[in-house]
């Protein structure tokens, strides 16, 4: 069974559009990420939930939604996609307990394509 | 100042010799170092984590702490091509965040 896994893993779509990623843990952790790598595959944190609460919000234009339902879904909404937007995406989650609980256990990802 | 630094490479090494990826971090406070490998087109993938002074073994691995020069660096013994990939160096910071390195692509020849 797949621990973290994240629906689509590829997207194409125009610019001016609405995508949404989803996300979803069957590890039992407590926290969820969402990172992005782009090209440069510079991996760079965008937001963390722990049960459901958003303790992370690093500088993402507000285009930029997550949503998370319970402790085991996180999703993310873009609105009015952008050139620049296209990169991978990846779910992410990890326990929040103890040094070794943050490790992150990461998606397969997500391919998003902005033409 | 990055906040997580790593050589981009390419490290190129010969096949049975030693791989060494080194990472330097600006947040003396932080607390867990992760190393991560990351083959083309797939997720990242943990090797091995560290959280005190000195020197963790994993089979071929071996990661190293020193916190006074705030320094984390991946001994690889008896490298092979399946080796070759993307080696990401993480810091659980002060600030509660995990934070990548851009990553050393090392390439392993035959």
């Amino acid at each position: 069974d797949t621990a973290v896994s994240q629906t689509p893993k590829y997207l194409v779509t125009q610019m001016g559009n609405d995508k949404s990623i989803k996300c979803e843990q069957n590890l039992g952790h407590d926290t969820m990420y969402w990172y992005k790598q782009d090209s440069k595959k510079f991996l760079k944190i965008m937001f963390s939930y722990n049960n459901k609460e958003l303790i992370i919000n690093e500088t993402v234009p507000n285009r930029f939604s997550p949503k998370s339902p319970d402790k085991a879904h996180l999703n993310l909404h873009i609105n009015s996609l952008e050139l620049g937007d296209s990169a991978v995406y990846f779910c992410a989650s990890s326990r929040s307990t103890g040094k070794a609980g943050n490790t992150i256990y990461f998606g397969e990802g997500s391919w998003l394509t902005v033409v | 100042q990055k906040e997580v630094e790593q050589n981009s490479g390419p490290l190129s090494v010969p096949e049975g010799a030693i791989a060494s990826l080194n990472c330097t971090y600006s947040d003396r406070g932080s607390q867990s170092f992760f190393w991560y490998r990351q083959y083309s087109g797939k997720s990242p993938e943990l090797i091995m984590f560290i959280y005190s002074n000195g020197d963790k073994e994993d089979g071929r691995f071996t990661a190293q702490l020193n916190k006074a020069s705030q320094y984390v660096s991946l001994l690889i013994r008896d490298s092979q091509p399946s080796d070759s990939a993307t080696y990401l160096c993480a810091v659980y910071s002060s600030a509660s965040k995990i934070i990548f390195g851009s990553g050393t692509r090392l390439s392993i020849r035959p």
